[in-house]
């Protein structure tokens, strides 16, 4: 157990849908990092956030959002979806937000977009 | 433009023999690399890291070593278990801490 919470695991919609992502640090860790885990692809960064700020941008679709809350919690928005957008996606946490250091991982929430 | 590449998909070996994982990576700005391991509907772990400084770090039966020059990682493990057959990924950050990763290494090992 990373001690990193996701939820929901699974969550199937339909095309043209939103939906939200929810995560839950390690506790003490300031930083929140998101990745998509498309079919024979890595991990892809899409963004982070640290105490509350945007620290890095990666990937991330104009479709997709974000935000970080007071008690450290992190949402992820996916709005409009698409086929495409049907992958695994992890939280991360670590709790300094710049330099070397090791994430540690949620156990994914899958999307299947119908 | 794949910072972080793995080029083997899937790699085989025997219980008790040596596994090595390779890793090559194209940003000089990498400082920091890692390894991760996936097991199926968990999500990645931390296994080993090494910073540039260093040309090897050693935990236990997983070696990871570090050729500069040649922007290549590897990471061996021995013996090799069959608990180790798993998806392991190559990671590396630099001054922002945004970890990139490579698709992945299935390693399969046979008891």
């Amino acid at each position: 157990d990373s001690g990193v919470t996701q939820t929901p695991k699974h969550l199937i919609t339909a095309t043209g849908q939103r939906v939200t992502l929810r995560c839950s640090p390690r506790s003490g860790d300031l930083s929140v990092y998101w990745y998509q885990q498309s079919l024979d692809q890595g991990l892809q960064f899409l963004i982070q956030y640290y105490n509350g700020e945007e620290r890095a941008k990666g990937n991330i679709l104009e479709r997709f959002s974000a935000q970080q809350f007071p008690d450290l919690h992190s949402e992820l928005n996916l709005s409009s979806l698409e086929l495409g957008d049907s992958a695994l996606y992890f939280c991360a946490s670590s709790v300094v937000g710049g330099g070397a250091s090791e994430l540690f991982f949620g156990e994914g929430s899958r999307l299947t977009v119908l | 433009d794949q910072q972080v590449k793995q080029n083997s998909p899937s790699l085989s070996v025997q219980e008790g023999r040596i596994s090595i994982l390779n890793c090559d990576y194209t940003n000089s700005m990498f400082d920091y690399f890692l390894w991760y391991k996936k097991y199926p509907a968990e999500g990645p772990t931390f296994l080993i890291s090494i910073s540039s400084i260093k040309d090897k770090n050693e935990d236990g039966r997983f070696t990871v070593f570090l050729n500069k020059s040649a922007k290549h990682l590897s990471l061996h493990i021995v013996p090799s278990q069959p608990g180790d057959s798993a998806v392991y990924f190559c990671a590396a950050s630099g001054a922002n801490s945004k970890l990139t990763f490579g698709k992945g290494i299935t390693l399969s090992v046979r008891p």
